[in-house]
């Protein structure tokens, strides 16, 4: 059963700080995505990484895929009070119902002046 | 870009009733469409698969007699809640996969969500 791992759960930071989100999977999975969700709305794409070694940028916002390590990362950069949303990351199961996605738990951020 | 719209956004319905939640692609044509369920600071969690013209794949502990799923086009899922119950008060999320992109990287686009009340 595919599994996936989000750390840390909740996170505070000051502006102008970096920090970094891990995702850990447990299966073999050569497609991952990070998604932001802002309070009462939908899922808004981030990114997208097809291959080991894949990084990928975006503003502050910088996600890399290790599928050796079955870890993905997304790295936030000098943050400011806008990123502040909840962030997942999610892994394509090939073995489950065509392709769904598994979901991590989520990482709360708060960005604080 | 490719976009999933989801109606309604929100409902409060009274216990009992049924409520149905439309997830249309309005620029590609999606045989395949998924139902995610997300309750209050938790992760979304898969519900069913909605296929186009055959029936829908429930997940594990989903009653698929209480999620009436319904993919008559290539462009529209449905999602019917049958004789709501207040437990059944959540954040229903569908997306779809826009075929075009499977090489490029398989976007799942997402629609906005629809909150349901049942009081």
């Amino acid at each position: 059963e595919l599994k996936v791992e989000q750390n840390p759960l909740f996170l505070s930071m000051q502006e102008g700080k970096n920090y970094t989100i891990y995702c850990n999977y447990s299966t073999t999975s050569d497609r991952l995505y990070w998604y932001r969700q802002d309070p009462g709305k939908s899922l808004e794409s981030l990114f997208v990484l097809l291959s080991n070694g894949a990084v990928k940028q975006e503003g502050r916002l910088m996600a890399s895929l290790d599928t050796k390590a079955r870890l993905s990362t997304l790295h936030i950069t000098a943050a400011v009070h806008d990123l502040s949303a909840t962030y997942f990351c999610a892994v394509t199961n090939y073995g489950g119902s065509q392709g769904n996605l598994i979901f991590g738990k989520g990482t709360k951020l708060s960005v604080k002046p | 870009g490719a976009v999933v719209s989801q109606h309604p956004s929100w409902v409060i319905c009274k216990s009992g009733t049924s409520v149905k939640i439309e997830c249309r692609s309005l620029d590609f044509q999606a045989t395949t469409m998924f139902w995610y369920r997300q309750f209050p600071k938790q992760s979304l969690m898969l519900m069913a698969t909605s296929n186009e013209g055959s029936k829908a794949t429930y997940e594990q502990g989903v009653e698929k007699d209480k999620f009436l799923i319904n993919h008559a086009s290539l462009t529209l899922s449905t999602l019917t809640v049958t004789s709501a119950h207040p437990e059944d008060s959540s954040f229903y999320i569908c997306s779809a996969r826009d075929p075009g992109t499977v090489i490029v990287g398989e976007k799942l686009f997402f629609g906005s969500g629809t909150q349901l009340s049942v009081l």
